[in-house]
Protein backbone atom coordinates (compact mmCIF):
# COMPACT_ATOMS: atom_id res chain seq x y z
CA UNK A 1 0.00 0.00 0.00
CA UNK A 2 1.48 3.72 -0.21
CA UNK A 3 2.28 6.15 2.49
CA UNK A 4 3.09 9.66 2.41
CA UNK A 5 5.25 10.78 5.25
CA UNK A 6 5.88 14.35 6.30
CA UNK A 7 8.89 14.06 8.76
CA UNK A 8 8.29 17.97 10.27
CA UNK A 9 4.78 18.26 12.05
CA UNK A 10 5.34 21.67 12.98
CA UNK A 11 7.32 24.44 11.91
CA UNK A 12 7.79 27.99 13.01
CA UNK A 13 9.90 30.51 10.83
CA UNK A 14 10.00 34.35 10.59
CA UNK A 15 8.58 35.92 8.34
CA UNK A 16 11.29 36.50 5.19
CA UNK A 17 12.45 33.36 6.27
CA UNK A 18 12.88 30.47 3.23
CA UNK A 19 10.63 27.59 3.89
CA UNK A 20 11.11 23.56 2.80
CA UNK A 21 8.64 20.85 4.13
CA UNK A 22 9.70 17.29 3.15
CA UNK A 23 7.29 15.00 1.95
CA UNK A 24 7.93 11.19 0.55
CA UNK A 25 6.12 8.59 -0.65
CA UNK A 26 6.65 4.84 -0.93
CA UNK A 27 5.29 3.63 -4.24
CA UNK A 28 7.34 2.15 -7.19
CA UNK A 29 5.27 2.83 -10.10
CA UNK A 30 3.55 6.43 -11.95
CA UNK A 31 2.55 8.30 -9.20
CA UNK A 32 0.31 12.06 -9.32
CA UNK A 33 1.63 14.54 -6.54
CA UNK A 34 -0.14 17.19 -4.47
CA UNK A 35 0.09 19.83 -2.03
CA UNK A 36 -2.66 20.99 -0.02
CA UNK A 37 -3.47 23.84 2.52
CA UNK A 38 -5.64 24.37 5.20
CA UNK A 39 -5.92 27.84 6.55
CA UNK A 40 -6.77 28.41 10.28
CA UNK A 41 -11.08 27.93 9.65
CA UNK A 42 -10.94 27.35 6.05
CA UNK A 43 -11.01 24.24 3.81
CA UNK A 44 -8.57 22.38 2.03
CA UNK A 45 -7.55 24.20 -1.24
CA UNK A 46 -5.07 22.48 -3.51
CA UNK A 47 -1.75 24.67 -3.53
CA UNK A 48 0.06 22.73 -6.71
CA UNK A 49 -0.01 19.28 -8.49
CA UNK A 50 2.30 17.66 -10.76
CA UNK A 51 1.67 14.84 -13.13
CA UNK A 52 3.98 15.25 -15.66
CA UNK A 53 6.84 16.89 -17.33
CA UNK A 54 8.86 19.62 -15.73
CA UNK A 55 9.76 18.43 -11.99
CA UNK A 56 9.78 21.86 -10.61
CA UNK A 57 6.12 22.91 -9.94
CA UNK A 58 4.68 26.26 -9.42
CA UNK A 59 1.64 27.02 -7.62
CA UNK A 60 -0.23 29.98 -6.48
CA UNK A 61 0.58 32.78 -3.89
CA UNK A 62 4.32 31.92 -4.51
CA UNK A 63 5.12 28.14 -3.35
CA UNK A 64 6.62 25.88 -5.66
CA UNK A 65 7.63 21.83 -5.63
CA UNK A 66 9.86 19.77 -7.17
CA UNK A 67 9.68 16.25 -7.64
CA UNK A 68 12.67 13.74 -7.52
CA UNK A 69 11.54 10.93 -8.44
CA UNK A 70 15.12 8.49 -7.33
CA UNK A 71 14.45 10.12 -3.76
CA UNK A 72 10.62 9.52 -3.79
CA UNK A 73 10.18 13.40 -2.51
CA UNK A 74 8.25 15.71 -3.23
CA UNK A 75 9.50 19.11 -1.40
CA UNK A 76 7.40 21.97 -0.58
CA UNK A 77 9.34 25.43 -0.93
CA UNK A 78 9.08 29.04 -0.72
CA UNK A 79 11.90 31.79 -0.73
CA UNK A 80 10.15 34.08 1.69
CA UNK A 81 7.34 33.11 3.99
CA UNK A 82 4.82 36.28 5.21
CA UNK A 83 2.04 35.79 8.07
CA UNK A 84 -0.50 34.77 5.94
CA UNK A 85 1.13 31.55 4.91
CA UNK A 86 0.29 30.31 8.85
CA UNK A 87 -1.46 27.25 8.05
CA UNK A 88 -1.43 23.50 7.46
CA UNK A 89 0.07 21.88 4.89
CA UNK A 90 -0.28 18.48 3.15
CA UNK A 91 1.14 16.50 0.59
CA UNK A 92 -1.05 13.75 -1.38
CA UNK A 93 0.01 11.35 -3.46
CA UNK A 94 -2.07 9.67 -5.97
CA UNK A 95 -0.87 6.02 -7.14
CA UNK A 96 -3.93 4.08 -7.20
CA UNK A 97 -6.99 4.68 -8.78
CA UNK A 98 -9.45 6.03 -6.44
CA UNK A 99 -6.80 6.32 -3.39
CA UNK A 100 -5.44 9.76 -2.81
CA UNK A 101 -3.51 9.45 0.38
CA UNK A 102 -2.86 12.39 2.25
CA UNK A 103 0.65 12.43 4.83
CA UNK A 104 0.04 13.50 8.29
CA UNK A 105 0.27 17.41 7.70
CA UNK A 106 2.94 19.59 8.69
CA UNK A 107 1.66 22.98 11.12
CA UNK A 108 3.65 25.89 9.86
CA UNK A 109 3.98 29.43 12.16
CA UNK A 110 5.24 32.27 10.89
CA UNK A 111 5.97 35.03 13.37
CA UNK A 112 5.52 38.51 12.12
CA UNK B 1 -18.08 26.08 -12.56
CA UNK B 2 -18.22 23.44 -10.13
CA UNK B 3 -18.86 23.63 -6.38
CA UNK B 4 -19.33 21.27 -3.47
CA UNK B 5 -21.44 21.72 -0.58
CA UNK B 6 -21.60 19.96 3.04
CA UNK B 7 -23.52 20.13 6.22
CA UNK B 8 -24.03 20.78 8.63
CA UNK B 9 -20.59 22.55 9.94
CA UNK B 10 -20.61 21.19 13.24
CA UNK B 11 -22.69 18.77 15.00
CA UNK B 12 -23.28 17.42 18.86
CA UNK B 13 -24.43 13.89 19.49
CA UNK B 14 -25.09 11.75 21.92
CA UNK B 15 -23.44 8.57 22.15
CA UNK B 16 -26.17 6.10 20.31
CA UNK B 17 -28.00 8.33 18.15
CA UNK B 18 -27.90 8.01 14.43
CA UNK B 19 -25.82 9.96 12.30
CA UNK B 20 -26.42 11.62 8.62
CA UNK B 21 -23.63 13.72 6.84
CA UNK B 22 -24.33 15.01 3.31
CA UNK B 23 -22.97 16.41 0.23
CA UNK B 24 -23.95 17.40 -2.70
CA UNK B 25 -22.00 18.54 -5.72
CA UNK B 26 -22.68 21.11 -8.29
CA UNK B 27 -21.25 21.91 -11.81
CA UNK B 28 -20.43 18.77 -12.92
CA UNK B 29 -22.07 14.64 -13.80
CA UNK B 30 -20.51 11.82 -12.57
CA UNK B 31 -18.02 13.06 -9.92
CA UNK B 32 -16.45 10.56 -7.81
CA UNK B 33 -17.14 11.42 -4.61
CA UNK B 34 -14.94 10.75 -1.42
CA UNK B 35 -15.92 10.94 2.33
CA UNK B 36 -12.51 11.84 4.80
CA UNK B 37 -11.78 11.91 8.04
CA UNK B 38 -9.08 14.31 9.55
CA UNK B 39 -7.94 13.94 12.73
CA UNK B 40 -5.24 16.28 14.05
CA UNK B 41 -1.67 15.38 13.40
CA UNK B 42 -2.50 11.94 11.59
CA UNK B 43 -3.55 13.64 8.35
CA UNK B 44 -6.78 12.25 6.24
CA UNK B 45 -8.06 9.53 6.30
CA UNK B 46 -10.02 7.81 3.26
CA UNK B 47 -13.43 6.28 4.51
CA UNK B 48 -15.57 5.59 1.51
CA UNK B 49 -14.92 6.59 -2.39
CA UNK B 50 -18.10 6.33 -5.25
CA UNK B 51 -17.27 6.56 -8.54
CA UNK B 52 -21.03 5.98 -9.67
CA UNK B 53 -25.05 6.12 -7.96
CA UNK B 54 -25.23 2.95 -5.76
CA UNK B 55 -21.35 2.07 -5.89
CA UNK B 56 -19.48 2.20 -2.36
CA UNK B 57 -16.31 1.01 -1.64
CA UNK B 58 -15.06 1.58 1.61
CA UNK B 59 -11.45 1.68 2.98
CA UNK B 60 -11.87 1.20 6.21
CA UNK B 61 -14.28 -0.69 8.44
CA UNK B 62 -15.91 0.69 11.31
CA UNK B 63 -18.82 2.45 12.66
CA UNK B 64 -19.72 4.00 10.13
CA UNK B 65 -21.77 3.81 6.24
CA UNK B 66 -22.06 5.97 2.57
CA UNK B 67 -24.04 5.88 0.24
CA UNK B 68 -25.04 7.94 -3.10
CA UNK B 69 -28.81 7.66 -4.07
CA UNK B 70 -27.99 10.70 -6.96
CA UNK B 71 -25.58 11.02 -9.12
CA UNK B 72 -23.95 14.15 -6.84
CA UNK B 73 -25.09 13.45 -3.78
CA UNK B 74 -23.03 11.24 -1.52
CA UNK B 75 -23.99 10.35 2.64
CA UNK B 76 -22.06 9.37 5.55
CA UNK B 77 -24.31 7.72 7.96
CA UNK B 78 -24.37 5.63 11.59
CA UNK B 79 -26.78 4.09 13.28
CA UNK B 80 -25.58 4.20 16.28
CA UNK B 81 -22.83 7.28 17.07
CA UNK B 82 -19.49 6.21 19.19
CA UNK B 83 -17.18 8.48 21.27
CA UNK B 84 -14.49 7.49 18.65
CA UNK B 85 -16.31 8.58 16.23
CA UNK B 86 -15.68 12.61 16.99
CA UNK B 87 -13.97 14.02 14.01
CA UNK B 88 -13.53 16.25 11.47
CA UNK B 89 -15.20 14.87 8.22
CA UNK B 90 -14.68 15.69 4.51
CA UNK B 91 -16.43 14.97 1.82
CA UNK B 92 -14.39 15.72 -1.65
CA UNK B 93 -14.81 14.84 -5.52
CA UNK B 94 -12.79 15.07 -8.45
CA UNK B 95 -13.71 14.78 -12.22
CA UNK B 96 -11.31 11.20 -12.69
CA UNK B 97 -9.77 8.62 -10.63
CA UNK B 98 -6.46 10.25 -10.70
CA UNK B 99 -7.24 13.75 -10.58
CA UNK B 100 -6.59 15.86 -7.76
CA UNK B 101 -9.51 16.79 -5.60
CA UNK B 102 -11.80 19.40 -4.51
CA UNK B 103 -12.66 19.36 -0.65
CA UNK B 104 -16.02 20.73 0.98
CA UNK B 105 -15.84 23.00 3.93
CA UNK B 106 -16.27 20.06 6.59
CA UNK B 107 -18.39 19.11 9.62
CA UNK B 108 -16.93 18.71 13.07
CA UNK B 109 -19.06 15.90 14.61
CA UNK B 110 -18.61 15.86 18.15
CA UNK B 111 -19.74 12.48 19.96
CA UNK B 112 -21.05 13.46 24.02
Amino acid sequence: AQSVSQHNHHVILSEAASLELGCNYSYGGTVNLFWYVQYPGQHLQLLLKYFSGDPLVKGIKGFEAEFIKSKFSFNLRKPSVQWSDTAEYFCAVNAQVNMLTFGGGTRLMVKP
Amino acid sequence: SQTIHQWPATLVQPVGSPLSLECTVEGTSNPNLYWYRQAAGRGLQLLFYSVGIGQISSEVPQNLSASRPQDRQFILSSKKLLLSDSGFYLCAWSPGQMDGYTFGSGTRLTVV
